[in-house]
């Protein structure tokens, strides 16, 4: 069975400032897809950026991106200069053949200004 | 892109009693799914939904306590049955097209139960 693990129940960065997020997984299936979610205090997931396996090449959206080692499987997430706005939880999720989403247990991210 | 509306967006439940979640996707999506969050926690997927014909559920899940329903590919329901208070959650709806894309969620139906 695939897991993911989140290591890191809270974080906090000043605004302004860079954090990454780690988080690693474990599966035996080759072709895969990986996720970072957010998940403010309203409830709503939100998609943050999300990672083929089959690409080598990192992904990476605006001010989001990502730290993908398969041979480690490891797929972190880095937050370039940190807004008030993206405090939230956030939630590392893999998704095999089956198409279900399987979450890490979430990282709170406190952004002080 | 999809949005998916949930009802009800809360709800105060007596012990014993049963209560109903409508999940109602504004476009066809492959899949449904109903997955259950306590207050600070991870995600926890209850089942699959699959249109027509039985859900599939995970490990620690059963049909007797979470009967789930899917008529279409855009509407689906979650039971929550014969409620205690240890079924006090967070119930999220989420649809998709599978492999690759996006699945994009409600914003859950917080119970709590009495």
């Amino acid at each position: 069975a695939q897991t993911v693990t989140q290591s890191q129940p809270e974080m906090s960065v000043q605004e302004a400032e860079t954090v990454t997020l780690s988080c690693t997984y474990d599966t035996s299936e080759s072709d895969y897809y990986l996720f970072w979610y957010k998940q403010p205090p309203s409830r709503q997931m939100i998609l943050v950026i999300r990672q083929e396996a089959y690409k080598q090449q990192n992904a990476t959206e605006n001010r989001f991106s990502v730290n993908f080692q398969k041979a480690a499987k490891s797929f972190s997430l880095k937050i370039s200069d940190s807004q008030l706005g993206d405090a939230a939880m956030y939630f590392c999720a893999y998704m095999g053949n089956t198409g279900k989403l399987i979450f890490g247990q979430g990282t709170t991210l406190q952004v002080k200004p | 892109s999809a949005v998916i509306s949930q009802k009800p967006s809360r709800d105060i439940c007596q012990r014993g009693t049963s209560l109903t979640i409508q999940c109602q996707v504004d476009s066809q999506v492959t899949m449904m799914f109903w997955y259950r969050q306590q207050p600070g926690q991870s995600l926890t997927l209850i089942a699959t939904a699959n249109q027509g014909s039985e859900a599939t559920y995970e490990s620690g899940f059963v049909i007797d306590k979470f009967p789930i329903s899917r008529p279409n590919l855009t509407f689906s329901t979650l039971t929550v049955s014969n409620m205690s208070p240890e079924d006090s959650s967070i119930y999220l709806c989420s649809g998709g097209q599978g492999r690759a894309g996006e699945l994009f969620f409600g914003e859950g139906s917080r119970l709590t139960v009495l």
